[in-house]
């Protein structure tokens, strides 16, 4: 079982460079959402989305939009890359009630 | 907004002491969910508390659900290098979409 898979791995970008972050996952889950990671400040909320077809704002959407693909896939994109935006990003998924929240390998960005 | 904060923020022990860490939110949760994250790793779900007042143990570890599920605590005894990494606890967002709220962290590090 492969769960939760993020590509790529690690990136560097240049301020104003643009960039998809790839999530995908194979457990039937409902919900997804993507977490960034800065130190010291835990894992805050960008974006989730609850069902195929819907997306909602976390607590820190600014500079980010998503795509609920399908049921299997969750993009975030950085339209603008800002050096504020380097972070480790997290993706997750949910399948119901009493499960925990299962999370992707992490995406590590640098914005130069 | 709701929060939920972590103390200590980092702690250093030495292999075979006890180490603590407590989780404290701002407004009453439903239930309250620990993860442990290893360095470079993601985060990886150890256990959910929904009972006021609960305790489970897993091992060397225990976890306690305050009376006013407005707080919670993972206790580890005798620790070992094996339990380095960052622990946090998530409460459930307001607002519906299985959504977590983290916890800034504590970090973890074991000394032989």
């Amino acid at each position: 079982n492969a769960g939760v898979t993020q590509t790529p791995k690690f990136q560097v970008l240049k301020t104003g460079q643009s960039m998809t972050l790839q999530c995908a996952q194979d457990m039937n889950h409902n919900s997804m959402y993507w977490y960034r990671q800065d130190p010291g400040m835990g894992l805050r909320l960008i974006y989730y989305s609850a069902s195929e077809g819907t997306t909602d704002k976390g607590e820190v959407p600014n500079g980010y939009n998503v795509s609920r693909l399908n049921k299997r896939e969750f993009s975030l994109r950085l339209e603008s890359a800002a050096p504020s935006q380097t972070s480790v990003y997290f993706c997750a998924s949910y399948g119901a009630g009493g499960q925990p929240q299962h999370f992707g390998d992490g995406t590590r960005l640098s914005i130069l | 907004g709701q929060q939920v904060m972590q103390i200590p923020q980092y702690q250093h022990v030495q292999e075979g002491e006890d180490f603590t860490t407590y989780c404290n939110s701002s407004t009453t949760l439903s239930n309250i969910q620990w993860y442990k994250q290893r360095p470079g790793g993601h985060p990886v779900f150890l256990i959910q508390l929904v009972k006021s007042g609960e305790v489970k143990k897993q091992k060397r570890l225990t976890f306690q659900f305050g009376e006013a599920k407005k707080n919670s605590s993972l206790h580890i005894t005798a620790t070992q290098t094996t339990d380095v990494g960052t622990y946090f606890c998530a409460g459930p967002l307001t607002g519906g979409g299985n959504k977590l709220t983290f916890g800034t962290g504590t970090q973890l590090k074991v000394e032989l």
